[in-house]
C-alpha cells in the first residue's frame, strides 16, 4: 500500500489527452510538499518529467504538465504519442516518516 | 554531463549481503545528496534512503532502517549502498539517483540500475 495512490492503468488514442492522479494526504502533499513525476520506459531507468508540482526540466515537450491541489497532484499529458506508453510515477515528501514516498504507478497505454 | 554509472548485477545467497557503487560524474559531488530507490521485478519504485555526500550523514526509510548503509567515498565521487542479511524479497533493480543539493528533491540523474538477484 502506497502513501501516494495512483490508478493502476490508464489509456488513450494517440493525439488525446489523458490525466494521472496522484492522493496522498496532510503529511505530505497537503502539507505543501512538492510533487514530482517521473517517466520509465520500458527496461530502462526513470527520467525525471515534472518536479516542484509544475516545472518542467530542459527538454521534456510542453505536452507534459503538472498540477497540485490540496492534497492530490495531477499528470496531465496531450497530444498523446506512442512513444508516451511508460510507467509514471509520482512523489513527494513525507513528514510523519521522514521519508521520500512515491506512488504506486500508473501505466500508461496508448491504443 | 552529469552521469551516475552502477556497478555490475550481482547474484546472492539468502543472509549473505551485497554492496552497490554509484560512480558520479560531471558535477560536483559532494555538492548534492545521494538516493537510492529499489524496484522489485514487476512493482513499483520504492525510496530506500538518501547520503548527504559531503558529511556522510545519512537518512533512511523505516523499512530498510538496520538492514541497509549507505556510504561514500568523496576523493572518488562514488556512493555505495549495502544491503545485508539478504533474502529473496531483496531481487530487484536498485537505483541511485542524484536529489537535491539542500532540498531533499528532486531526483534530477538517476544511474543504468543494478540487479540484484537473490537465489540459492
Amino acid at each position: 500500500q502506497s502513501v501516494l495512490t495512483q490508478p493502476p492503468s490508464v489509456s488513450g488514442a494517440p493525439g488525446q489527452r489523458v490525466t494521472i492522479s496522484c492522493t496522498g494526504s496532510s503529511s505530505n502533499i497537503g502539507a505543501g510538499y512538492d510533487v514530482d513525476w517521473y517517466q520509465q520506459l520500458p527496461g530502462t531507468a526513470p527520467k525525471l518529467l515534472i518536479y516542484g508540482n509544475d516545472n518542467r526540466p530542459s527538454g521534456v515537450p510542453d505536452r507534459f504538465s503538472g498540477s497540485e491541489s490540496g492534497t492530490s497532484a495531477s499528470l496531465a499529458i496531450t497530444g498523446l504519442q506512442a512513444e508516451d506508453e511508460a510507467d509514471y510515477y509520482c512523489q513527494s515528501y513525507d513528514s510523519s516518516l521522514s521519508a521520500g514516498v512515491f506512488g504506486g504507478g500508473t501505466k500508461l497505454t496508448v491504443l | 554531463q552529469v552521469q551516475l554509472v552502477q556497478s555490475g548485477a550481482e547474484v546472492k545467497k539468502p543472509g549473505a549481503s551485497v554492496k552497490v557503487s554509484c560512480k558520479a560524474s560531471g558535477y560536483t559531488f559532494s555538492d548534492y545528496y545521494m538516493h537510492w530507490v529499489r524496484q522489485a521485478p514487476g512493482r513499483g519504485l520504492e525510496w530506500m534512503g538518501r547520503i548527504n555526500s559531503y558529511t556522510g550523514a545519512t537518512n533512511y526509510a523505516q523499512k530498510f532502517q538496520g538492514r541497509v548503509t549507505m556510504t561514500r567515498e568523496t576523493p572518488i565521487s562514488t556512493a555505495y549502498m549495502e544491503v545485508s542479511r539478504l533474502r529473496f524479497d531483496d531481487t530487484a533493480v536498485f537505483y541511485c539517483a542524484r536529489g537535491g543539493s539542500s532540498s531533499w528533491f528532486p531526483l534530477d540523474y538517476w544511474g543504468q540500475g543494478t540487479l540484484v538477484t537473490v537465489s540459492s
